[in-house]
């Protein structure tokens, strides 16, 4: 119940394509939603966050798409560039619970 | 705002020895912070979840008598690796929460990278 499944496991896009990564949950009581890109050798830096009472949230080049119903939440970089070459993780949490629940991470390629 | 940093970036030990490596706020008070391990080219495992002022509270699986941890201040929490092996090797990735922002999210340090010989 706790997991957060996530693909696809590695990316290539070209640049200035999409760049989209899904991911799936089970607990319903999940209600705060980030994404993190980490570079080789560095911690993990949060990109975006959604909450579950909206359906999107733009940030600049970086959207996520939320559907709760369907337990499923996406992140779609538009104008993919290649510094934004890096591995992306979805996670989940709910309020009153510390802990963050990580997908398995997306290696994303982006080749000019 | 919210930064988070470790020390040290790396450190390579000989081993049977014990490692210390520590997470700071550096402009928050962080309440609570967590320990995670990082294998490559792999998720982030957590270890432990760190109380200012109590007793770390550690994931199934792992030792807490190996990986100790201390959160004596807000802004600071270490993480010891006592007795340390080579299958200890790994990156350590700490987090902290900025509790009085009343925010959710978590911020997350560089990571230190073990290597034990």
């Amino acid at each position: 119940q706790q997991q957060v499944k996530q693909s696809p496991q590695s990316l290539i896009v070209q640049k200035g394509g999409i760049s989209i990564i899904n991911c799936a949950y089970e607990n319903t009581a999940f209600d705060y939603f980030p994404w993190y890109q980490q570079f080789p050798g560095k911690g993990p830096a949060l990109l975006i966050a959604i909450r579950p009472d909206v359906s999107e949230k733009k940030e600049g080049r970086f959207t996520i798409s939320f559907n709760k119903s369907a337990k499923q939440f996406s992140l779609h970089i538009m104008d993919s560039q290649p510094g934004d070459s890096a591995t992306y993780f979805c996670a989940a949490s709910y309020r009153g619970y510390q802990k963050v629940t990580f997908g398995t991470g997306t290696k994303l390629q982006v080749i000019p | 705002g919210a930064v988070v940093s470790q020390h040290p970036s790396w450190v390579i030990c000989k081993s049977g020895t014990s490692v210390k490596i520590e997470c700071r706020s550096l402009d928050f008070q962080a309440t609570t912070m967590f320990w995670y391990r990082q294998f490559p080219k792999q998720s982030l495992m957590l270890m432990a979840t760190s109380n200012e002022g109590s007793k770390a509270t550690y994931e199934q699986g792992v030792e807490k008598d190996k990986f100790l941890i201390n959160h004596a201040s807000l802004t600071l929490s270490t993480l010891t690796v006592t007795s340390a092996h080579p299958e200890d090797s790994s990156f350590y990735i700490c987090s902290a929460r900025d509790v009085l922002a009343g925010r959710n999210e978590q911020f997350f340090g560089p990571g230190t990278r073990l290597t034990v010989l």
